[in-house]
């Protein structure tokens, strides 16, 4: 079963804008972190947020939040005011914590295009 | 600049070559990583190196073969591969892969491998 679900293949937003990336995990771990990643057509992969399964508040970071909750296993991005430079593909990734096996799994991504 | 280099970082090799892909970092971390990114496939594992020991071998074909000589230096040594091997190699790297869930991985820019 797949642990990381990312069910949008693509998606087209107009500039400015605000858009969600939706993920979903599965984990029977209490301990947990989730992590954004954007990767440009570069192919660098870039660390955007975390939010460790703890945490009583939503990650923030500039214009990323990350809507965690718990309940549904779900941790979309928020990117606020799109900008054309947010185009990637951005992957979600999960790590159960305080395991010997520092596995990170990531989702099949999300192709972020935005228009000007 | 996240702090992780890779050379080369594009990579045109024969079959019957051998190549050594190189990563370095600059973060002071104490755990390195490789992973292997197909066209249509999520990221995967292949090693994980934690204090120059490996603690993580992802069921990798024995034509790959990691070299961790210190915690700063990463290599991954290709022999005799195979077309399907054609990928981009991401380098990453993080404080402790045995610390909790909140290590976060930075990566490098990747070395786009093609195996005719």
């Amino acid at each position: 079963a797949q642990k990381i679900t990312q069910t949008q293949p693509g998606m087209f937003v107009q500039e400015k804008e605000a858009v969600t990336l939706d993920c979903t995990y599965d984990t029977s771990d209490p301990s947990y972190g989730l992590f954004w990643y954007k990767q440009p057509s570069s192919g660098e992969m870039i660390f955007l947020i975390y939010q460790g399964s703890y945490d009583q508040q939503n990650a923030t970071e500039g214009r990323y939040s990350l809507n965690f909750q718990k309940a549904r296993k779900s941790a979309n991005l928020v990117i606020s005011a799109s900008q054309l430079g947010d185009s990637a593909m951005y992957f979600c990734a999960m790590r159960e914590g305080y395991s010997s096996a520092s596995k990170i799994i990531f989702g099949s991504g999300t192709r972020l295009s935005i228009r000007p | 600049e996240t702090g992780v280099t890779q050379t080369p970082r594009h990579l045109v090799m024969g079959m019957t070559n051998k190549k050594s892909l190189k990563c370095e970092q600059h973060l002071g971390h104490n755990a390195m990583y490789w992973y292997k990114q197909s066209a249509k496939k999520p990221l995967e594992l292949m090693f994980v190196y934690n204090f120059k020991e490996q603690t993580e071998n992802n069921s990798v074909p024995s034509r790959f073969s990691p070299e961790c000589p210190n915690s700063s230096h990463l290599f991954l040594h290709l022999h005799t591969l195979q077309p399907e091997d054609s990928a981009l190699y991401l380098c990453a790297s993080s404080q402790d892969a045995q610390g909790d869930g909140t290590d976060t991985q930075y990566f490098g820019p990747g070395t786009r491998l093609t195996v005719l």
